[in-house]
């Protein structure tokens, strides 16, 4: 099974700055990470897919990068809608043993 | 715009069978991957598996003694059921549509790009 590990575990960050989020895989996934956003009492909802393509209607301050192992979530310039908690998932394996990190919470 | 919409009963008793279904509109059920994924209360996402609209199915290695996923693509409805349930199987359970692609000539599940709204699902006497 791969794991994948997230930090920091709460990510505290003012309306403006630039937050940035990691995801580390215990084996590489090459580009098969996706990042989600989760909001209390909603279902997660897809940002990033292969490492860094935004999803439909996913703004531009949004943007993942890495291969391999490590990845980062970026979000250039917070507002308050983003805050949030944040899962990466590696989809490399075929077939598929999907994993998810266990998230990264964006507080004010 | 797919929308996918899960239902069942919210409480279960401890060892019996949890069942829930997922209904998808607004999009064809076919050449798609369909999954069940879990979040207990404060807890992180887990996926439980995922069904095939041909009805090939992969599973969780955790959960896989335990679960069956079926599909119904005249009804465009896939279903979940849990068997020997626990407290520690109280959970929301979310239903979502995997992206697809071909790979070797293999259409390949991917990402999860549509998401239902989630159940819960409480394991109790």
């Amino acid at each position: 099974e791969i794991v994948m590990t997230q930090s920091p575990a709460t990510l505290s960050v003012s309306p403006g700055e630039r937050a940035t989020l990691s995801c580390r895989a215990s084996q590489s996934v090459s580009s098969n990470l996706a990042w989600y956003q989760q909001k209390p009492g909603q279902a997660p909802r897809l940002l990033i897919y292969g490492a860094s393509t935004r999803a439909t209607g996913i703004p531009a301050r949004f943007s993942g990068s890495g291969s391999g192992t490590e990845f980062t979530l970026t979000i250039s310039s917070l507002q308050s809608e983003d805050f949030a908690v944040y899962y990466c998932q590696q989809y490399h394996n075929w077939p598929p043993m999907y994993t998810f990190g266990l998230g990264t919470k964006l507080e004010i | 715009q797919v929308q996918l919409q899960e239902s069942g009963p919210g409480l279960v008793k401890p060892s019996e069978t949890l069942s829930l279904t997922c209904t998808v509109s607004g999009g064809s059920i076919s050449n798609y991957y369909w999954n069940w994924v879990r979040q207990p209360p404060g807890k992180g996402l887990e996926w439980v598996g995922y069904i095939y609209y041909s009805g090939s199915t992969n599973y969780n290695p955790s959960l896989k003694s335990r679960v069956t996923i079926s599909v119904d693509t005249s009804k465009k409805q896939f279903s979940l059921k849990l068997s020997s349930v626990t407290a520690a199987d109280t959970a929301v359970y979310y239903c979502a549509r995997s992206n697809t692609a071909v790979v070797l000539s293999i259409l390949r599940p991917y990402y999860f790009d549509y998401w239902g709204q989630g159940t819960l699902v409480t394991v109790s006497s």
